[in-house]
């Protein structure tokens, strides 16, 4: 069944604004997570990842925050462009010898 | 750059027709995954495959199966299509199948197939 889950289906904010979209996840069992953008008719692509041994790991205007004791993980996006208007999603690995366990998503608009 | 392509963008069935979607992929990936998508229910496992021949259910099998005869290509097969099975069917591959301390997660999404089944 499900077990990753996002708490707001969606977000609005102005552009150049920080933008915080939260996900809680309920395996512990889980050791790597992943967050997702998908654009409107697209597929979903890659933005960051981290393994349960890290607490941030930051990209390019992006950062994933890990919270292993409350089970819970972010994604920051810093100065929030009308491009990043999109669905976010965030996945787990679950248990072992299991395919990726995705939540279901948090829709990102973002006015100018 | 990993690319996963599906052989149609936009697909109109009829009921009760048997209907190909085709996956490839053409970066030595040992996994390959069927999704479908529907508004407020996220993405979807309906069925995976971690090697050539071999497959897995996922949480959604009933009306679908699939074909892996070859590494690159991963097909999901509608027998008797339905019109419950209107959805965008996503494919993607990874290079690992996910378990504990495997460093290769990550899933490569294609572009996605909108079925429509009237």
């Amino acid at each position: 069944g499900e077990s990753v889950g996002l708490h707001l289906p969606t977000l609005s904010v102005q552009e150049g604004d920080n933008s915080i979209i939260n996900c809680a996840y309920s395996n512990s069992a889980s050791d790597y997570f992943i967050w997702y953008k998908q654009e409107s008719g697209k597929g979903p692509q890659f933005i960051i990842d981290i393994r349960s041994n890290m607490d941030k790991r930051q990209g390019q205007r992006v950062t994933v925050l890990l919270n292993k004791t409350v089970k819970h993980l972010s994604l920051q996006i810093a100065a929030t462009q009308p491009g990043d208007s999109a669905v976010y999603f965030c996945a787990e690995n679950g248990q072992a010898g299991t395919a990726l366990i995705f939540g279901k998503g948090t829709t990102l608009s973002v006015s100018s | 750059d990993v690319k996963v392509t599906q052989s149609s963008r936009y697909l109109v069935k009829r009921t009760g027709e048997k209907v190909f979607l085709e996956c490839v992929q053409d970066m030595d990936h040992e996994n390959m995954f069927w999704y479908r998508q529907d508004p407020g229910l996220g993405l979807r496992l309906i069925y995976f495959s971690y090697d050539v021949k071999m497959k897995e259910k996922g949480d959604i099998p009933e009306g679908y199966s699939v074909s892996r005869e070859k590494k690159e290509r991963f097909s999901l097969i509608l027998e008797s299509a339905s019109t419950n099975q209107t959805s965008m069917y996503l494919c993607a591959s990874s290079l690992q199948f996910s378990g504990r301390a495997s460093l290769y997660d990550e899933q490569y999404f294609g572009p996605g197939t909108r079925l429509t089944v009237t």
